[in-house]
């Protein structure tokens, strides 16, 4: 059974700097790009970052470039996101996920809440 | 960015019944030499992440009812639950996955009427 859970949330305030972590189980991590996704309170979805399975590519959205940073430690199959100088407009849930064969999103975690407020 | 639009926003549907929605991309996600449209269809239920229940634009992620259906090609894709349950009460969300960044459509909150 594939389990990804997020961790690492919380109230941070403008400008600080936040850790999220995804644990991943159930499938081989070392295969598998990884993705997150996040989802300002009560709207849609917004692409974030992809790692590729074994690390050696990144890419990032616009809004959070030169910000935040994905990596992967596929030892302890666990994906982090730095996110630092952190805006308000940061504020969401964010889902880590994982991708099959292009970048469909075919398993999610249950997403961790991130506050950026003063 | 290739810009994703649904519509309608919001959508009331009687059980039983066939809910449609519809999702337009500002540029094609087909890529011709595949003849693979590199699109996905999610559902989201309150307080749940999104769940895949379609890729390259109609196939069936495993598990998902034969409900639910999708089609077209090129820049126009639609969504389709045949009969509606009470169940499938969400909101959709299509994605295109065919240039980076992948991008979403804005959503469509399928109720019962």
């Amino acid at each position: 059974q594939i389990q990804l859970v997020e961790s690492g949330g919380g109230v941070v305030q403008p400008g600080r700097s936040l850790r999220l972590s995804c644990a991943a189980s159930g499938f081989p991590f070392s295969s598998y790009g990884m993705h997150w996704v996040r989802q300002a309170p009560g709207k849609g979805l917004e692409w974030v970052a992809v790692i590729w399975h074994d690390g050696s590519n990144k890419d990032y959205a616009d809004s959070v470039k030169g910000r935040f940073t994905i990596s992967r430690d596929n030892s302890k199959n666990t994906l982090y996101l730095q996110m630092n100088s952190l805006r308000a407009e940061d504020t969401a849930v964010y889902y880590c996920a994982k991708d099959r064969n292009g970048w469909y999103l075919e398993d999610w975690g249950q997403g961790i809440l991130v506050t950026v407020s003063s | 960015d290739i810009v994703m639009t649904q519509s309608p926003d919001s959508l009331a549907v009687s059980l039983g019944e066939r809910a449609t929605i519809n999702c337009k991309s500002s540029q094609s996600v087909l890529y011709s030499s595949s003849n693979q449209n590199y699109l996905a269809w999610y559902q989201q239920k309150p307080g749940q992440p999104p769940k895949l229940l379609i890729y390259w634009a109609s196939t069936r992620e495993s598990g998902v009812p034969d409900r639910f259906s999708g089609s077209g090609s090129g820049t126009d894709f639609t969504l389709t639950i045949s009969s509606l349950q009470a169940e499938d009460v969400a909101v959709y969300f299509c994605q295109q996955y065919y240039a980076t960044p992948p991008t979403f459509g804005q959503g469509t909150k399928l109720e019962i009427k």
